[in-house]
């Protein structure tokens, strides 16, 4: 089934320690992105790339690095989680369609930092 | 750059009830508008969109339209389900990025 896959489903994790989020795309969608969700404070975004090989910084990026070597794949790293990283992450792609264009959304990583 | 800004929730009604959920922007321009449905632990998807004034976006009988005069997108379904219980984000590209409002909780009582 085509989509986007996102992986872990949820993790729980020590301060201070590095993760990487994954993030699989197999529509071939060119721009890829990270997006933050809490409560009461809607989607944010943390870290763009419009192709491949091309990244751009949200709203939130500190703490936060990706990289897109492919068209593929987008990971997010967090170089050493703190507590306010806990979150529900989302990760989107997008089609290039114009007007007619739309985003489609992976499942979600809840990532708790203790 | 271009936002979106919808009311608050909680929103609580009764089955069969008449659903409204507000949402305005700010855009240079006319991007298309969309309303994205977050069911309870699921990811994003898209419920409706249009793409230029006038149109209005239909779907499982949810409506909205696009409406330039008033900068309005606004949510409506005409008889709630408790299956429709879930968070409705309203949201626009600025430039290459979706932009979200904070969201509106919709909780349908049986």
């Amino acid at each position: 089934i085509a989509g986007i896959t996102q992986a872990p489903t949820s993790q729980i994790l020590a301060a201070g320690r590095r993760m990487t989020l994954r993030c699989t795309q197999d529509m071939r969608h060119n721009a890829m992105y990270w997006y933050r969700q809490d409560l009461g404070l809607g989607l944010r975004l943390i870290h763009y790339s419009n192709t491949a090989g091309t990244t751009g910084k949200g709203e939130v990026p500190d703490g936060y690095s990706v990289s897109r070597a492919n068209t593929d794949d987008f990971p997010l790293t967090l170089a050493s989680a703190v507590p306010s990283q806990t979150s529900v992450y989302f990760c989107a792609s997008k089609t290039d369609r114009g007007r007619d264009t739309e985003a489609f959304f992976g499942q979600g990583t809840r990532l708790t930092v203790v | 750059g271009n936002s979106v800004t919808q009311m608050e929730g909680p929103v609580t009604l009764s089955e069969e009830a008449f659903l409204t959920i507000n949402c305005t922007y700010t855009a240079t321009g006319y991007p298309s508008l969309f309303w994205y449905v977050q069911y309870p632990g699921e990811g994003l998807q898209l419920l409706l969109k249009a793409t230029k004034a006038d149109d209005k976006g239909s779907n499982k009988g949810f409506e909205a339209t696009y409406r330039k005069e008033t900068t309005s997108f606004h949510l409506e379904k005409g008889s709630v389900q408790v299956s429709d219980s879930a968070v409705y984000f309203c949201a626009l590209f600025d430039g290459n990025k979706l932009v979200f409002g904070a969201g509106t909780i919709l909780r349908v009582k049986s």
